[in-house]
């Protein structure tokens, strides 16, 4: 199956800094790719949506001004948490679809711990 | 909100198939029924998806009701790396504007040695 990559696997940082989270699709364009956030023992939220050259769609309930992203081309995404606080520690999942109907692949998560 | 119902958590004896149903009794004509699963702290894996006809792949069977209100994935010889979260979810097909997964809480399968 198709290859969704995520860096970093673990980041620490302390609380009103900013932090960059890659996704990248390695063996396929991905026309679009979705950001999910997961908190201990419970399941995935989806927080936005986004199409390759255009905004993202943000669920709602989600700060777009404090989870920017970017997916400039079609293999990379990027999700910036900004002002963190120990509130937005959690597992960040980033998923990767090529074309409107194709599966949904998902990169292996990134660990957000803020202090 | 997700769409699907499924069971909080399951055993299954190692070796056994295991059984996994999942209702989803508002499912409209062009949603299909998509199963994944997640080990514990990683990503979510993709296992197998269907619209109306029973589907087979290397991982799972996926067996869908006529009326298309229920499913059950079917884990023919399950192992102790199948010990996962097991999510049921549907999907609209190309162009939706509901095109993306919508997890719910998923089923616990714990698979017993």
């Amino acid at each position: 199956g198709a290859v969704v990559s995520q860096h970093p696997s673990r980041v620490i940082c302390k609380s009103g800094t900013s932090v960059k989270i890659e996704c990248r699709s390695l063996d396929f364009q991905a026309t679009t790719m979705f950001w999910y956030r997961q908190f201990p023992k419970q399941s995935l939220m989806l927080m936005a949506t986004s199409n390759e050259g255009s905004k993202a769609t943000y669920e709602q309930g989600v700060e777009k001004d404090k989870f920017l992203i970017n997916h400039a081309s079609l293999t990379l995404s990027t999700l910036t948490v900004t002002s963190a606080h120990p509130e937005d520690s959690s597992f960040y999942i980033c998923s990767a679809r090529e074309g409107g109907a194709g599966e949904q692949y998902f990169g292996p998560g990134t660990r957000l711990t803020v202090t | 909100d997700a769409k699907t119902t499924q069971p909080t958590s399951m055993d299954c004896a190692e070796g056994r198939a295991a059984n996994l149903p999942c209702n989803h009794s508002t499912i409209s004509g062009n949603e299909y029924v998509y199963w994944y699963r997640q080990i514990h702290s990683q990503g979510p894996q993709y296992i197998i998806h269907g619209l109306k006809n029973n589907e087979t792949n290397e991982m799972a069977s996926l067996i869908i009701t006529e009326d298309r209100k229920s499913s059950t994935l079917i884990l023919p010889h399950a192992t102790l790396r199948d010990t996962a979260v097991y999510y049921c979810i549907v999907r609209e097909g190309y162009g939706g504007a509901t095109n993306k997964l919508i997890f719910g809480t998923g089923t616990l399968l714990a698979v017993q040695p």
